[in-house]
């Protein structure tokens, strides 16, 4: 079983949607939870950060649940510019890894 | 500030030749990290550094070594190149404090003949 396990997606939603990504992390004493974005061709850059009370960064909110070990990615009124592929990223507890779940690919249509 | 950059953009490699990737980052980052991102597996670490001088293996370091003889860089070597590292290498780097928010470079492409 892999640690960090996503749906590849793709996901195909017209602009203006809702879209919502999960994913699942084996590893119970992970304490840091990340989504980060992947342009095609182009380095992986922070998202947002996933914390247990949950956080929000304009149309996009993140959750976290411990207790089921499921971390979820909620896009709100989908542009174009959404179109990437987004990455799941678990910490250790150690703070000095992180392992990163295959991503699912988000593409916006007009 | 131009960040975290990776020399040479893309390589082709005959099988057995040794090569070395380097990355450099002008943000006085105490971390460094080399990946390799192969389709449908994510990025998979390969070593870390958490300071000059030291480095550790991650999650698939074998045919690879790697130096932190200056902060600024981080070289990642291949002795004998094999077709199943053609793969594209990504570096990062990242502040002590918040270690988790990893600044990558542009990545650098390699074929394996």
């Amino acid at each position: 079983r892999k640690e960090v396990e996503q749906d590849p997606g793709p996901f195909n939603v017209p602009e203006g949607a809702t879209v919502a990504f999960n994913c699942t992390y084996s590893n119970s004493a992970s304490q840091s939870f990340f989504w980060y974005r992947q342009d095609c061709r182009k380095e992986p850059k922070l998202l947002m950060s996933v914390y247990s009370s949950g956080n929000e960064d304009g149309r996009f909110t993140a959750q976290l649940n411990r207790a089921s070990q499921y971390i979820s990615l909620l896009i709100r009124d989908s542009k174009l510019s959404d179109s990437a592929t987004y990455l799941c990223v678990v910490g250790n507890n150690a703070g000095n890894m992180l392992t990163f779940g295959g991503g699912t690919r988000l593409m916006v249509k007009p | 500030n131009a960040g975290v950059t990776q020399t040479p953009k893309f390589r082709v490699l005959k099988t057995g030749q040794s090569m070395t990737l380097l990355c450099a980052q002008d943000m006085n980052h105490e971390y460094m990290y080399w990946y390799r991102q192969d389709p449908g597996m994510g990025l998979r670490l390969i070593h870390y550094s958490v300071g000059e001088g030291t480095t550790a293996k991650g999650e698939v370091p074998d045919g690879y070594n790697v130096s932190r003889l200056k902060k600024q860089n981080f070289l990642l070597g291949l002795e004998s190149a094999a077709p199943s590292q053609t793969s594209v290498y990504f570096c990062a780097s990242s502040y002590i404090r918040v270690r988790e928010t990893q600044y990558f470079g542009p990545g650098t492409r390699l074929l394996v003949l």
